[in-house]
């Protein structure tokens, strides 16, 4: 199982909209409704911010939103605050049962 | 409130064994599968496999089919994960991390990681 594409950095001012792209295949991204969202400051360990492609978890920002099309995910931080700059970081359910993360996403807070 | 405590950080030597735990509380142990990932230095995030504490169920990531086994204990709600002949290559961080009960993916809690060093 090959590890999902992600761009290796993103970024934006305060206030700006920016969307990390993750790119699977068919089976996995674009297979399954089971695409999640991570956020991980350093050191710290990860934390859910969205799950099953739109799902926003209790306690998360609705500035951070999910969508998909075709083999490609999106997560969108639409209003940038300085405290999103972390790795993100998606994953999927994959054929046979499996996961896969991406390579991760570092998002830079101009 | 959901707890993932996991077992303090191990050195070994390569070709040694090293079995992680992570102790569950705050939630129904047997109702939420467990996925372990993990995380070199520097570098991103690997899944594991998952255990499904009800069952004792697992699937385990291809590339460490043969090498890692994934227990639980419902008595006292601890997952484990052992991973053996190690190399300097699986030095990382190792995460136990809670799903729901329908496997998505969805892990909203995670343990605090612990920290696998393998050097000679």
């Amino acid at each position: 199982q090959s590890a999902l594409t992600q761009p290796a950095s993103v970024s934006g001012s305060p206030g700006q909209s920016i969307t990390i792209s993750c790119t699977g295949t068919s089976n996995d991204v674009g297979g399954y409704n089971y695409v999640s969202w991570h956020q991980q400051h350093p050191g710290k360990a990860p934390k859910l911010m969205i799950s099953e492609v739109t799902n926003r978890p209790s306690g998360v920002p609705d500035r951070f939103s999910g969508s998909k099309s075709g083999n490609t995910a999106s997560l969108t931080i639409s209003g940038l605050q300085p405290e999103d700059e972390a790795d993100y970081f998606c994953s999927s359910f994959a054929s046979t049962g499996s996961f896969v993360f991406a390579t991760g996403t570092k998002v830079t807070v101009l | 409130q959901v707890q993932l405590v996991q077992s303090g950080g191990e050195v070994k030597k390569p070709g040694a064994s090293v079995k992680v735990s992570c102790k569950a509380s705050g939630y129904t142990f047997s109702a939420s599968y467990i996925h372990w990932v993990r995380q070199a230095p520097g570098l991103g995030l690997e899944w594991m496999g998952w255990i499904n504490p009800n069952s004792g169920g697992t699937k385990y990531a291809q590339n460490f089919q043969g090498r890692v086994t994934m227990t639980r204990d419902t008595s006292i709600t601890i997952a484990y994960m052992e991973l053996n002949r190690l190399t300097s290559d699986d030095t990382a961080i190792y995460y136990c991390a809670r799903d729901t009960s329908k496997l998505v993916g969805a892990t909203d809690y995670w343990g605090q990681g612990t920290l696998v060093t393998v050097s000679s």
